[in-house]
């Protein structure tokens, strides 16, 4: 069964632009997370979506949003990025609940 | 406001020295608990989990975890470590009435020496 899978790997932006993350969830699982990764705040949630309806989420502001499609797969898009922005983001898959969730790889995401 | 503490921000043993790594978490109701590793370029992966029950768990890798309530603790054990559980540990909860959101501690680095 393939795993979690995020594109791209490695993204590197300007300060004010906008970024779409794409995460597909392994198949049959239905929900899915989203989480920044920094050596100074370490992990933290962003927020999760259970068949296209986001369920929870963070202490994050709005630039940070989501959506999931109907097949399961998300995207996370930030706007009007900063450089505080600057980290791992990584999507996590489970089939419905939370309890059991397997990690993608991250996306490496640089603000300059 | 609910937070994990990981206390150890960096572990260095030498091969089969006993591991305890401290997990504290900061909620008073029902909570599920876990910890993850992240191997070096690797994917974070689920290394154990407590619902309820018995309250020390066995995870994968030879690893286990005692849960206990009165200290709002889940510290994470082995025995005997290896060079390659040379990996990040993290500790991470659920309040239970928080439905999905998981509050992770800030990691712990584990170092094996050889």
């Amino acid at each position: 069964k393939a795993g979690v899978t995020q594109t791209p790997r490695y993204l590197i932006k300007t300060r004010g632009q906008q970024v779409t993350l794409s995460c597909s969830p392994i198949s049959g699982h239905r929900s899915v997370s989203w989480y920044q990764q920094t050596p100074g705040q370490g992990l933290q949630f962003l927020f999760e979506y259970f068949s296209e309806t986001q369920r929870n989420k963070g202490n994050f502001p709005g630039r940070f949003s989501g959506r999931q499609f109907s097949n399961s797969r998300s995207e996370m898009n930030v706007s009007t990025l900063e450089l505080g922005d600057s980290a791992l983001y990584l999507c996590a898959s489970s089939l419905e609940a939370v309890y059991e969730q397997y990690f993608g790889p991250g996306t490496r995401l640089t603000v300059t | 406001a609910q937070s994990v503490s990981q206390h150890n921000h960096h572990v260095i043993l030498s091969e089969a020295a006993s591991l305890e790594l401290g997990c504290n978490y900061s909620y008073g109701g029902t909570v599920n608990l876990f910890w993850y590793v992240q191997y070096p370029g690797q994917h974070l992966q689920l290394l154990l989990k407590y619902f309820s029950g018995d309250p020390l768990v066995k995870g994968i890798k030879g690893f286990e975890a005692e849960f206990i309530k009165s200290k709002f603790s889940f510290n994470l054990r082995k025995p005997s470590v290896q060079w390659s559980d040379t990996a990040e540990y993290f500790c991470a909860v659920i309040p239970y009435s928080s439905a999905s959101k998981i509050i992770f501690g800030s990691g712990t680095r584990l170092s094996i020496r050889p």
